[in-house]
């Protein structure tokens, strides 16, 4: 069965630090594809990224960087030089392509703090 | 980006009330979705239409039923709910429902409590 699981509930940062939030995964599929999503207070998840697991290049984006690294079932997630409005909820997720659900983890609470 | 819009934004009802949740995407697309999401658990997927047909029911209590009328629109109508039913639901879509290949863009949500 698919999981994923993000065992950072909380992370408190100051502005510019770096921050890393984990993200691992199991599934028996050789297709899948891997996101991130971010939950501000308002509610909505904005979309990061989305990563086929035949591509394990790793991302930047800005100041969003993403290791994916199929041996250890990861896709981590680094922000550089945190600011205040980098504070949200961040999911990862992993979709069944054989039934298109999306499968989150329970999000890591980010608070960074001026 | 309003490419995913819900109304209301915040809903208080009794629970022998009836109401409906809106969800209208202008993305063009052709899949749409309804997550619940409760305080410490993981979204959970309630409904999934494809072209206007419901294509998963995540067994998801009857006193939720979902409608689909075009590929744009998607509504959450709500009878005699339980306060355990309070959460924040989240309306999504995607390209269609093409082997986990499109990504699902989120509508904002409705919070809704259950008195």
């Amino acid at each position: 069965a698919q999981k994923v699981t993000q065992a950072q509930t909380e992370i408190s940062v100051v502005e510019k630090e770096d921050v890393t939030l984990d993200c691992v995964y199991e599934t028996r599929d050789t297709t899948y594809y891997l996101f991130w999503y971010k939950q501000p207070p308002s509610g909505e998840l904005v979309f990061l990224i989305r990563r086929n697991s035949f591509d394990e290049q790793n991302e930047i984006s800005g100041r969003y960087s993403w290791n994916f690294q199929k041996s250890t079932s990861s896709f981590n997630f680094t922000i550089t030089a945190s600011q205040v409005v980098d504070s949200a909820v961040y999911f990862c997720a992993l979709s069944d392509i054989y039934t298109d659900k999306l499968i989150f983890g329970t999000g890591t609470r980010l608070q960074v703090f001026p | 980006e309003t490419g995913v819009t819900q109304t209301p934004r915040h809903l208080v009802m009794g629970m022998t009330n009836k109401k409906s949740l809106k969800c209208e995407q202008h993305l063009g697309h052709n899949a749409m979705y309804w997550y619940k999401q409760s305080a410490k658990k993981p979204l959970e997927l309630m409904f999934v239409y494809n072209f206007k047909e419901q294509t998963e029911n995540n067994s998801v209590p009857s006193r939720f039923s979902p409608e689909c009328p075009n590929s744009s629109h998607l509504f959450l109508h709500l009878h005699t709910l339980q306060p355990e039913d309070s959460a924040l639901y989240l309306c999504a879509s995607s390209q269609e429902i093409n082997g986990g290949t499109d990504t699902q863009y989120f509508g904002p949500g409705t919070r809704l409590t259950v008195l």
